[in-house]
């Protein structure tokens, strides 16, 4: 049973669109949610984490959790360029010592 | 803006040979790991430090690897047999872990070829 489960596209948009990322998990005690991203062959760096569910806006960035569902999703508005990374969702049961399980990360092309 | 250093950022050493992969975590940070990336795949855990202990490996981290904080700012991933699987992009990840603060810093990571 796979403990995270995201699309990995590839996706293309063109600049100013919306973009929608998703992730669906297994693992109930999941609580701590984060998405970062990760340009090649570099690593990952930490975009937006947030705690159980709700919504949590940052700039352009939106991440949303709705563990009911075991669902989380990130938006980026008026996509730019700059904005063509990977994208990896991944979550943990508690900071500290516990891992993280990662998502195999949706690879994103924003075309001017 | 602080930063996890990894050393060096690229490493080819031939199969059965001892690699060490060094990083310098975020200086207050508490709690540091080692994760590894095949190429095309998830970033995988192996294994989590903190008060100079490992407290959770994966069984990925086998008894072919070991994890050492010499000197209180350097922290290591040794390979003491290297194979061909072993090739991977390896990080290293740092977090304080304290209330209220749950992000993971990465570090570049190192590209270890094994030939």
């Amino acid at each position: 049973q796979k403990e995270v489960e995201q699309d990995p596209g590839p996706l293309s948009v063109p600049e100013g669109a919306i973009v929608s990322l998703n992730c669906t998990y297994s693992n109930s005690a999941f609580q701590y949610f984060m998405w970062y991203r990760q340009y090649s062959r570099k690593g990952p760096e930490l975009l937006m984490y947030t705690y159980s569910s709700g919504n949590k806006e940052d700039g352009r960035f939106t991440a949303q959790v709705d563990k009911s569902s075991k669902y989380i999703s990130l938006f980026i508005r008026d996509s730019q360029p700059s904005d063509s990374a990977t994208y990896l969702c991944a979550m943990s049961a508690q900071t500290g010592a516990n891992n993280l399980f990662f998502g195999t990360g949706t690879r994103l092309t924003v075309i001017p | 803006e602080p930063e996890v250093t990894q050393t060096p950022s690229h490493q080819v050493t031939q199969m059965g040979q001892e690699v060490i992969l060094r990083c310098v975590p975020i200086s207050n940070h508490l709690y540091f790991y080692w994760y590894r990336q095949i190429l095309g795949q998830k970033v995988e855990f192996l294994v989590s430090f903190y008060n100079n202990e490992i407290s959770e490996k994966s069984e990925i981290f086998d008894d072919q690897f070991s994890v050492e904080r010499p000197d209180g700012s350097n922290f290591t991933l040794k390979i003491r047999s290297t194979k061909l699987e072993d090739s991977a992009m390896y990080f290293c990840a740092s977090t304080s872990g304290g209330q209220g603060n749950y992000g993971y810093t990465f570090g570049s990571g190192t590209r270890l070829t094994v030939v």
